[in-house]
């Protein structure tokens, strides 16, 4: 079976601009996160949805950030206006779920100048 | 809340030696999962260990558990340049989401 696919695998903008990054779970996976890491830093979670729903949001840093996950299938994570603390790697995830393990994709590298 | 706090924070052996990295945590877990990432890319899952296990092997990982010391434990044997990487252990809160700790840079020279 096709594994998470993430992409552009990396981006670079400028600051001010806007990033669309995007994410296709494994196929009948219900729950997908998305995770950071920015700066070096430790790995943070982002959100988590079910299908179509945000179940946990309470990673989002700010109001720049906008998730989406259109019919429960794939999901986007935008950042407008990007700024420079946002470089970093984005990563997402999927699961079955329950006791079921998480399948990450590559992640995407995103470079703000 | 922080959890899965590594240590040491970066690591160079030589290749053929053994690595080991130290993971502790805070709250209690049902299990306790490690992962690498390769040059800055994607999280490759490596090992999970449930709370009611001691010890786990797979190929050349050893993981062990502590939960009275809540810390667990990766030995990596007989490394190779390819284990060049980040390492981070997590554990799982409420809804199945990851909390890790800040990762051990791994470097083996060969």
């Amino acid at each position: 079976e096709a594994g998470v696919t993430q992409f552009p695998s990396h981006s670079v903008i400028e600051k001010g601009q806007t990033v669309t990054l995007r994410c296709d779970p494994i196929s009948g996976h219900d729950n997908l996160y998305w995770y950071r890491r920015v700066m070096g830093k430790e790995i943070k979670f982002l959100l988590h949805f079910v299908k179509e729903s945000k179940q946990d949001e309470s990673g989002m840093p700010n109001n720049r950030f906008l998730a989406e996950r259109t019919g429960g299938t794939y999901s986007t994570l935008k950042v407008q206006p990007a700024e420079l603390e946002d470089s970093g790697v984005y990563f997402c995830a999927s699961s079955q779920g329950g006791s079921y393990g998480y399948t990450f994709g590559s992640g995407t590298r995103l470079t703000v100048v | 809340s922080q959890q899965g706090e590594e240590d040491p924070q970066a690591l160079s052996i030589q290749e053929g030696e053994n690595a080991t990295m130290n993971c502790s945590y805070k709250t209690s877990i049902n299990n306790l999962q490690w992962y690498r990432q390769n040059s800055g890319r994607g999280l490759v899952h490596l090992i999970l260990i449930r709370s009611n296990e001691r010890e786990k092997h797979s190929g050349r990982l050893r993981v062990t558990l502590d939960t009275s010391k809540k810390s667990s434990s990766l030995l990596i044997t007989a490394s190779r340049a390819a284990d060049t990487a980040s390492y981070f252990c997590a554990t799982t809160e409420y809804g199945n989401k990851l909390v890790f700790g800040a990762g051990t840079i791994l470097r083996v020279k060969s």
